[in-house]
């Protein structure tokens, strides 16, 4: 099955500066990527995602890449504001298959530094 | 307010003990999906529905974990004889489905803690 593997664990900027997430699963078939943002005490909640006919997709502060060849794909913020402190996750799954659960990583815990 | 929501919030049980666990989707939303959550961890799929047709079960669950949607809305998660390890959160999401995986609305969880 699927894995999803995430780095770094935490992460920690300076407000103003960008922040980058990185990503690689295993299944070649998977074809969508989404990234969550969880903050304390909530559940997860979907900021972005990209699909595998695209590599690269933006919205405003947020994009995220897709390298299918490597099966990498990353999440970039820029000029972080404190309100993006929170626990991102990446995920991957195979999109119109039967079997289209989506896994999830482990989370980067983002800390934006005054 | 028309989100995912789940009951109880907080559940905390002698081990050995049953407890259930109560997830309404967003009306119309055809997925549900149960995951689960431990501290410092992503969350782990446990099973999902498509209307009322359970479509998959993960291997992490043991035949303690028993999930239904009778009537492809509301879900229920049962754990039987309960476990220290079964100490987590339990998050429930509902997607339109048909074909798309799309996004996944999630609930704000039931904290589990057995004792």
């Amino acid at each position: 099955g699927e894995n999803v593997e995430q780095h770094p664990s935490t992460l920690s900027v300076q407000e103003g500066d960008s922040a980058v997430i990185k990503c690689t699963y295993s299944d070649s078939a998977s074809n969508y990527f989404p990234w969550y943002k969880q903050e304390l005490g909530k559940g997860p909640q979907l900021i972005i995602d990209i699909r595998s006919n695209v590599g690269e997709k933006k919205d405003q502060r947020i994009a995220v890449t897709l390298n299918k060849t490597a099966k990498h794909f990353s999440l970039h913020i820029t000029e972080t504001q404190p309100e993006d402190s929170a626990v991102y996750f990446c995920a991957a799954s195979i999109e119109g298959n039967r079997d289209d659960k989506i896994i999830f990583g482990k989370g980067t815990r983002l800390h934006i530094l005054p | 307010d028309t989100g995912v929501s789940q009951d109880p919030r907080h559940k905390i049980t002698k081990r050995g003990q049953n407890v259930t666990f109560r997830c309404d989707p967003i009306s119309e939303h055809n997925r549900l999906y149960w995951y689960r959550q431990t501290l410092g961890q992503g969350p782990e799929f446990l099973t999902y529905f498509q209307n009322e047709a359970q479509l998959e079960k993960s291997r992490l669950l043991s035949d303690r974990f028993s999930a239904e949607r009778p009537k492809g809305s509301f879900s229920t998660l049962e754990i039987q004889r309960t476990e220290q390890g079964d100490s987590a959160m339990y998050l429930c999401a509902s997607s339109p489905g048909q074909g798309a995986t799309g996004e996944l609305f999630f609930g704000e969880g039931s904290r589990l803690t057995v004792l």
